[in-house]
């Protein structure tokens, strides 16, 4: 079963402005991260964040964490129209142990317009 | 450096018809993954290994078969093709320390079954 979902599943934004994507899980976590898939490519890691963590920062690309609403965001700023791409949030179980599974959500699909 | 190879990148199978899918990765990784990756659905973890000689199942294994007698290779083998197969087939390694770390992945096999 699916553990995260995403919202929105589209965006169209144009170039310069911010996206923003939402992830909601489940179940206890002891990690999240964000992946971007260009189409026809495979998924490339941009962030991760611990569960201790609330808030991580890389480049272009801001990361919230709350664990008590189990859910997350991905903020990108001043947006490019290379961003264009799905970006998948995933999730580390607890319970999954040291295997270093992870659920993957259904995405969201950003289109950036020049 | 070529990360994680999969091949073949292209394959049409009758129903019926056996196939075996191979994952390499050259970046010593322990723990590797196949995933299945449907329009709408994200991805979907098929079985998994955390190391030589071991593998377990995902979410969704029925239908697939998996070795890891190579450290660096992990094979998907579907036994008896059928149209629910048809998908978008993605490997993925990591390695395993005291934290999580990210999964690294291939570019995809589209796999169809007529």
């Amino acid at each position: 079963s699916q553990q995260g979902e995403e919202d929105p599943q589209a965006l169209s934004i144009q170039e310069g402005e911010n996206a923003t994507m939402n992830c909601s899980y489940k179940t206890s976590i002891n990690n999240l991260q964000w992946y971007r898939q260009n189409s026809g490519r495979g998924l490339v890691h941009l962030i991760l964040i611990r569960s201790n963590e609330r808030e991580k920062h890389s480049g272009r690309l801001r990361v919230t964490l709350d664990t008590s609403k189990k859910s997350s965001s991905l903020l990108i700023t001043a947006s490019r129209a290379a961003d264009t791409a799905s970006y998948f949030c995933a999730t580390g179980e607890i319970s999954s142990g040291n295997t270093g599974k992870l659920i993957f959500g259904q995405g969201t699909t950003l289109q950036v317009k020049p | 450096n070529a990360g994680v190879t999969q091949t073949p990148k292209f394959r049409v199978l009758k129903t019926g018809q056996s196939m075996t899918l191979l994952c390499a990765q050259d970046m010593n990784h322990e723990y590797m993954y196949w995933y299945r990756q449907d329009p709408g659905m994200g991805l979907r973890l098929i079985h998994y290994s955390v190391g030589e000689g071991t593998t377990a199942k995902g979410e969704v294994p029925d239908g697939y078969n998996v070795s890891r007698l190579k450290k660096q290779n992990f094979l998907l083998g579907l036994e008896s093709a059928a149209p629910s197969q048809t998908s978008v087939y993605f490997c993925a390694s990591s390695y395993p320390r005291q934290f999580v770390q990210p999964q690294h992945f291939g570019d995809g096999t589209r796999l169809s079954i007529l």
